[in-house]
């Protein structure tokens, strides 16, 4: 299986504050990963998939980069609704692992 | 709307069997991969596995192998996940997900999660 570790498990920020989560990924994944974001007590949401391509709806403020093993999430300029947790995923192999999870708090 | 609506929440004693589902709702179900999603309290997402209800095509994470069944229905438009002997440590959050046609295989429409509490 494809691990994914992520860092940090925990961030601390406040609201204007420009955040960036790392995914990195066991072996070569090409460009094939995807974000999500997940608030307690809601279905998951997807923000973005080949690395760096934002989901119709997806404010323009959340960004991906990244390909082969390292990959990084960025919020430029955090809103309120943006505290939640994040996670990775990859989408190269089977199993389709996810990473642990990054929780951004509110400073 | 496209939408994936799951089964109720579940509480169950150790032992018992399980089936809980997801119906698709405008869009047809059968022509998408749907993945089973858990997250167990206070931890991380993990991908249990996924199928293709058009043809039954399964794929299953190592870890969920051989503990818990995928199987869909196309001429309902639902997939389920269950299990023939619950354990205290199958108690989570369960979601299905659609596999995206577009997005490099993401999931982006998901259910609104299944609660199964399994205590004696």
């Amino acid at each position: 299986d494809i691990q994914l570790t992520q860092s940090p498990s925990f961030l601390s920020a406040s609201v204007g504050d420009r955040v960036t989560i790392t995914c990195r990924a066991s072996q070569g994944i090409s460009s094939y990963l995807a974000w999500y974001q997940h608030k307690p007590g809601k279905a998951p949401k997807f923000l973005i998939y080949a690395a760096s391509t934002l989901h119709t709806g997806v404010p323009s403020r959340f960004s991906g980069t990244g390909s082969g093993t390292e990959f990084t999430l960025t919020i430029s300029s955090l809103q309120p609704e943006d505290f939640a947790t994040y996670y990775c995923q990859q989408l190269n192999s089977y199993p389709y692992t996810f990473g642990q999870g990054t929780k951004l708090e509110i400073k | 709307e496209v939408q994936l609506v799951q089964s109720g929440a579940e509480v169950k004693k150790p032992g018992e069997s399980l089936k809980i589902s997801c119906k698709g709702s405008e869009y047809n179900l059968a022509t998408y991969y749907i993945g089973w999603v858990r997250q167990m309290p206070g931890k991380g997402l993990e991908w249990m596995g996924m199928i293709h209800p058009a043809d039954s095509d399964t794929n299953y994470s190592p870890t969920f192998q051989g503990q818990v069944t995928i199987s869909a229905d196309k001429s309902i438009t639902t997939a389920y996940l269950q299990w023939s002997s619950l354990k205290a440590s199958d108690t989570a959050i369960y979601y299905c997900a659609r596999r995206s046609a577009l997005s490099e295989g993401a999931f982006d429409v998901w259910g609104q999660g299944t609660m199964v509490t399994v205590f004696s």
